[in-house]
């Protein structure tokens, strides 16, 4: 089975700008989660989406939204970007609901707001 | 709200030598808890759940509803267990929190 991938790996953009991450499940699996990795802040919970409905977002504001599509594939998007929104965007998929299954995690999008 | 706390930052112990991760969580529920590890240049992977009550790589963890923890124990830690671990809590709301890691280094 292919893991979760993310897309893109690394990217550069500047202040104001908006970007857009892509996540592809483990075939299969239905939820996907959304996490933000700083060195200051740890993983922090962005949203998670269960057969293309949001069920649960973490405290970011209205410039953090994301998608999920009828594959499972799913979207984030920060739009007006700030230099703090520089971090490692974490995808994970599981089978079922998060928390009541194992979370199967991306690479990782690695994004730098100059 | 669930919370999930890791005190210590960083941690070094010897190889051979024992070494126990702390994990506080505060849930007034029924919580589910995990330890996630990530080692250097690699993603970030599941080592064990409490429900499973299983050994995973020599690593055990017993949920402790008195003291609300959750610590993840070795009895003799190897060069290769250097890595950071996270301690997480899922309650009612099915949302996965983290805590803050654990970058255990295992010196030779």
């Amino acid at each position: 089975k292919a893991g979760v991938t993310q897309t893109p790996r690394y990217l550069i953009k500047t202040r104001g700008q908006q970007v857009t991450l892509s996540c592809s499940p483990i075939s299969g699996h239905r939820s996907v989660s959304w996490y933000q990795q700083t060195p200051g802040q740890g993983l922090q919970f962005l949203f998670e989406y269960f057969s293309e409905t949001q069920r649960n977002k973490g405290n970011f504001p209205g410039r953090f939204s994301g998608r999920q599509f009828s594959n499972s594939r799913s979207e984030m998007n920060v739009s007006t970007l700030e230099l703090g929104d520089s971090a490692l965007y974490l995808c994970a998929s599981s089978e079922g609901v998060p928390g009541a299954n194992v979370l199967t995690f991306g690479a990782g999008s690695r994004l730098t707001v100059l | 709200a669930q919370r999930v706390t890791q005190p210590e930052k960083l941690l070094s112990v010897f190889k051979g030598a024992p070494v126990e991760l702390k994990c506080n969580y505060s849930y007034s529920g029924s919580p589910e808890l995990f330890w996630y590890v990530q080692y250097s240049r690699q993603r970030l992977q599941l080592l064990l759940r409490h429900i499973s009550r299983e050994s995973i790589k020599g690593f055990t963890a017993d949920l402790n509803k008195g003291e609300t923890s959750f610590h993840l124990k070795k009895p003799f830690a190897q060069e290769e267990d250097s890595a950071m671990y996270y301690c997480a809590l899922t309650g009612s709301a099915r949302q996965l929190t983290f805590g803050s890691g654990t970058q255990l280094t295992v010196l030779p």
